[in-house]
Formats: C-alpha cells, structure tokens, sequence
C-alpha cells in the first residue's frame, strides 16, 4: 500500500511557464514534508520541505503548499528552466526516521 | 563543505558473492540512513542510525543485510549471498540533530548488479 502517492509520471512544461507538481499522501501520522530532485546516475538532491504547522514554504523560484485536510502538497517551481528537468521525488516522515518515497514526477522543461 | 560520498560508485558481482558498501556522512551530521532503489520506484528505507545505535530497521532488510556504524562516523552495508534481486541502487543519506528539521542529504549511491 502506497502511502505517498505521485500521480504523473511525467510532466511537460515550457520553459518559463509555472510547473506544478503534486503528491497525495494517506498517513495522518506524517507531519513533515520534503521534495527532492534527482538527476541520471546521482543521489536525490534536497530542494524544500514543510511542516504540518505550515501551509506554505517558499524559497526562491520553489514553493511548497501543503494542505492536510486533504493530505495533499505540491510543489510550484516559477518561472522553469531547462535546468529543473529532471525527476522530482515527493517524501514525507513523521519524525527523525526514515522518508517515505513517493515513486517520482519526471519534469521536463520544453524550451 | 564535503557531502556525503559513498564507494564504490558500481558494483558488479556475481550470484552468491558477499558485497559491502562504504558511507561517509556529512561531518558532524549524527544520524545516518540506507536506502534502497530500483527502476521505476523512490527509495525505499532500510535502516537507521543515531550515532553507533542502529534505531530502525525496514522489513526490507532481510536477514542477508547488515549495517554498522561502529564508531558513530562512517557506516558499512553488507549483502550476504547476493541474489539477482539485490540488483538496485544503494543510496546512504545523513542528517543533523536539529529540533523538529528532517532534511536528509543524500550521497551519489552505489549501484549494484548481481549476474
């Protein structure tokens, strides 16, 4: 049973256009939230992350809302580069132990 | 600032074969993770350290694996009699003690195929 959930497998955006990925989650004991973004043949790279206090982070072009009476959260990147293709990992946890993976969103950026 | 590193970066071995795998957190950084991913999927967790203490283990980790942080610094993953299935790629993450922040950062991994 998968607990975090990315619908899209992929998702085609032109370059400077929003991007807008999303994730789904069915645990009520996650309270923390992260994406990661990951390039071929390297490790997930840490992008920005949200607490179940918050109902939006923002850090530059990247900003994550969350909304827990849906268990819902996605990530805006605005505007996208051709940098940001790349596949965008949804993760949650409910404390210092190990994330829960969603299976990813793989962006591409169309110039 | 050095990251996490992971060595080998690939692996091959052959079915039956014992393989280990080396991480090195961030300096520092007290806590430590193992992952697992295949094609297609996140990653998986295995297991968990706080300092030397291995605090979490996934049912995913068989009783073929074992992992150490003997010291409380770098941390070893064994794979004991490697079966085709093993094949994926190992990812070890770290992360600070701080408060109520989760952010884990993740080494390049080691990729392993088992023929």
């Amino acid at each position: 049973d998968q607990q975090v959930k990315q619908n899209s497998p992929s998702l085609s955006v032109q370059e400077g256009r929003i991007s807008i990925l999303n994730c789904d989650y069915t645990n009520s004991m996650f309270d923390y939230f992260l994406w990661y973004k990951k390039y071929p043949a390297e490790g997930p790279t840490f992008l920005i992350s949200i607490s179940s206090i918050k109902d939006k982070n923002e850090d530059g072009r990247f900003t994550v809302f969350l909304n827990k009476s849906a268990k819902h959260l996605s990530l805006h990147i605005v505007p996208s580069q051709p940098g940001d293709s790349a596949v965008y990992f949804c993760a949650a946890t409910g404390g210092a132990d190990g994330l829960t993976f969603g299976k990813g969103t793989h962006l591409i950026i169309q110039p | 600032d050095t990251g996490v590193s992971q060595d080998p970066r690939h692996k091959i071995t052959k079915r039956g074969q014992n393989v280990t795998f080396r991480c090195d957190p961030i300096s520092e950084h007290n806590r430590l993770y193992w992952y697992r991913q295949t094609l297609g999927q996140g990653p998986e967790f295995l297991t968990y350290f706080q300092n030397e203490a291995q605090l979490e283990k996934s049912r995913l980790l068989s009783d073929r694996f074992s992992a150490e942080r003997p010291k409380g610094s770098f941390s070893t993953l064994e794979i004991q009699r490697t079966e085709q299935g093993d094949s994926a790629m190992y990812l070890c993450a770290s992360s600070p003690h701080t408060g109520t922040a989760y952010e884990q950062y993740f080494g390049p991994g080691t990729r392993l195929t088992v023929t």
